[in-house]
């Protein structure tokens, strides 16, 4: 099974900040790679595809990058609605595995 | 407006079963792969069950494989999930999901709200 991990686990931020995730996967998974958006008590809600694609109704402050094992979710500008958890999930290859999850909280 | 609604979890002990459903509305559910996701309280997303677009291909996490069977009824527009055996380590909340194909994989575009599977003594 490919094994995805994320740094940080946590991370502390004011609004306006600017904010990188970061995602490592085990193995090459070229670009497929998504990105999940989870608060408390909610299903996640996809933000990023194929490694960099944005979703539809997405903000733009919110962008992805990399390919092979190295990817990136990166907020331009935090704001009051970003403070949750955000998954990346590799799609290469059965079983599809997420990382652990990284929370974002209020500084 | 696309819509999964899931229901059936509950309380029950190890060893039990339980049948989740999950209606979909507002897409044409028949010509898409499906899959549920499970999360134990406090944890982070697993993957559990994918089901293709006639149930003709379905594939399973290691550690749900000849315990839980997904399925679905296109004619009535849902997605099951049969958990037997159940085990303590089964308790989460259970959401399906629509799985939409990219050019690099599959993505889970829509999410239901999930539904509280506890296994318990």
């Amino acid at each position: 099974d490919i094994q995805m991990t994320q740094s940080p686990s946590s991370l502390s931020a004011s609004v306006g900040d600017r904010v990188t995730i970061t995602c490592r996967a085990s193995q090459t998974i070229t670009r497929y790679l998504n990105w999940y958006q989870q608060k408390p008590g909610k299903a996640p809600k996809l933000l990023i595809y194929a490694a960099s694609s944005l979703q539809s109704g997405v903000p733009s402050r919110f962008s992805g990058s990399g390919s092979g094992t190295d990817f990136t979710l990166t907020i331009s500008s935090l704001q009051p609605d970003d403070f949750a958890t955000y998954y990346c999930q590799q799609c290469y290859s059965t079983p599809v595995t997420f990382g652990q999850g990284t929370r974002l909280e209020i500084k | 407006e696309v819509q999964l609604v899931e229901s059936g979890g509950g309380l029950v002990q190890p060893g039990g079963s339980l049948r989740l459903s999950c209606a979909a509305s507002g897409f044409t559910f028949g010509t898409f792969w499906m899959n549920w996701v499970r999360q134990a309280p406090g944890k982070g997303l697993e993957w559990v069950a994918n089901i293709n677009q006639d149930g003709s291909e379905i594939y399973y996490v290691d550690s749900v494989k000849g315990r839980f069977t997904v399925s679905r009824d296109n004619a009535k527009n849902s997605l099951y999930l049969q958990l037997n055996s159940l085990r303590l380590e089964d308790t989460a909340m259970y959401y399906c999901a629509r799985l939409t194909p990219g050019s690099y994989g599959y993505y889970r575009d829509y999410w239901g709200q999930g539904t509280l599977v506890t296994v318990s003594s």
